[in-house]
């Protein structure tokens, strides 16, 4: 398995929902990774778990929050968001050295309405 | 703070001509990573270069790497118009242990 799988890979939710995203690896990465991307800018990073330890991007609003129940997984939980938070959300993994390239996933495009 | 420069940030050009993409980096690093964006996808990892003059080709792309300089080059061979997307280099920040992100380079290739 070389992928990394998010769903959904859509969501639509108002301002008051409470949402989760999720995401999943089975090639043995001990470093998974979100990013926010807007339309026609580079993915920026907001959560980096590696080595069961949790980095965070400190301009990231609290209203995201990650979870990583193992080294597996790593979802991201969505509670009162803003119209501004609509983007495309990508998970990533990698092998710790980082001697090869993130692996993607397919995104979930968000939508706060 | 590292900060990666791509230029151009958008290029046009015709089926079968060659081009560079540049990527500048601010601060020292052994890493850099090319990837490629297809309009409302995720991105396609295409190379990793992980030395001081490390050369990679993959098809019509090649990617070489200046640690001295700071600076790696996306070179096209003969575009098609495949190659329309949208290419980022990423420089791996060894301190901070995470990638940077470049604003990208958006190709349109043209019959």
């Amino acid at each position: 398995d070389t992928e990394v799988t998010q769903t959904p890979k859509h969501l639509v939710m108002g301002m008051t929902n409470k949402k989760s995203l999720k995401c999943e690896q089975h090639m043995g990465h001990r470093a998974m990774y979100w990013y926010k991307q807007k339309a026609k800018k580079p993915p920026e990073l907001m959560f980096v778990y590696s080595y069961e330890k949790l980095s965070i991007n400190e301009s990231v609003p609290s209203r995201f929050s990650p979870e990583c129940p193992n080294s597996s997984l790593l979802n991201l939980h969505l509670h009162a968001l803003q119209p501004e938070d609509s983007a495309l959300y990508l998970c990533a993994s990698s092998q710790q050295v980082a001697n090869y390239g993130y692996t993607f996933g397919s995104g979930t495009r968000l939508t706060v309405v | 703070e590292l900060k990666v420069e791509q230029n151009p940030l958008f290029l046009s050009m015709q089926e079968g001509k060659n081009y560079t993409i540049y990527c500048n980096y601010s601060t020292t690093s052994d890493r850099l990573y090319w990837y490629r964006q297809d309009p409302g996808k995720s991105l396609e990892s295409l190379f990793v270069l992980l030395s001081n003059g490390a050369v990679k080709q993959e098809g019509r792309l090649m990617a070489s790497l200046d640690t001295k300089a700071r600076l790696s080059t996306l070179h096209i061979t003969a575009a098609v118009h495949d190659l329309s997307a949208t290419y980022f280099c990423a420089v791996y920040n060894t301190n901070a242990g995470k990638s940077t992100f470049g604003d990208g380079t958006t190709l349109t290739v043209k019959p």
